[in-house]
């Protein structure tokens, strides 16, 4: 069974600095990440993917992420935040269930204030 | 809007009483999910259904609740004789089987928060 750990519950930031959120996973087979986001009072929107190819993947909305199989990690990062970046961020790694189909797990969450 | 939906958005409940959910999800998705997420923690897996078939159920799923998908399209997920510790939000969410890439990509809902009072 797969694991996420996600390295840090609330990341304050101020408006136009650079944002990290860790994200470690345990896995010993191929996998696929995901990070999710979730605005106040809405569902999860998936944020960006790493299927295959290229260990950096971005978002159209200037977030990017790195997959490192040696580090078992895919931390998300953005280089200027803005205020509508205030939600909650969830990283998820797809395995396959009792039913041989593929589930998601999720890490507990990272919450990103970002202030004026 | 083609998205999925939920319903209700906000239940408030007394203590024992049955609530039931209602998932609608993308027409053209055969898996269908069911998530849990309380508050702080991520959300956590409670079952699926392709098509109509209930495929697999978490060990959270206590015997109070049941989940349907009759006719392969909505679902529906009951907790009876609820508890307080049942307060949260559950989640929907679907995808299509197959495709070039079986990734397990989700598409969600915004939800159903449950308060037990």
């Amino acid at each position: 069974a797969q694991s996420v750990t996600q390295l840090d519950s609330q990341v304050p930031v101020f408006e136009e600095a650079p944002v990290e959120l860790r994200c470690n996973y345990s896995s010993s087979v191929s996998v696929y990440l995901f990070w999710y986001v979730q605005y106040p009072n809405q569902g999860l929107q998936l944020l960006l993917k790493y299927l295959s190819g290229s260990t950096l993947v971005e978002s159209i909305n200037g977030f990017e992420a790195e997959f490192n199989k040696s580090q078992t990690s895919f931390h998300l990062r953005k280089p200027s935040v803005h205020i509508s970046d205030t939600a909650e961020y969830f990283c998820a790694v797809s395995e396959l269930g009792r039913s041989n189909d593929y589930k998601l797990s999720f890490g507990a969450g990272t919450t990103v204030t970002v202030r004026a | 809007d083609t998205g999925v939906s939920q319903d209700p958005r906000h239940k408030i409940t007394k203590r024992g009483q049955n609530v039931t959910f209602r998932c609608d999800p993308i027409s053209e998705h055969n898996r269908l999910y069911w998530y849990r997420q309380t508050l702080g923690q991520g959300p956590e897996f409670l079952t699926y259904f392709q098509n109509e078939a209930q495929l697999e159920k978490s060990r959270l799923l206590s015997d109070r609740f049941s989940a349907e998908r009759p006719k392969g399209s909505f679902s529906t997920l009951e907790i009876q004789r609820t508890e307080q510790g049942d307060s949260a939000m559950y989640l929907c969410a679907s995808r299509r089987k197959g495709g070039s890439k079986v990734t397990g990509e989700l598409f969600f809902g915004e939800g159903s928060r449950l308060t037990v009072l």
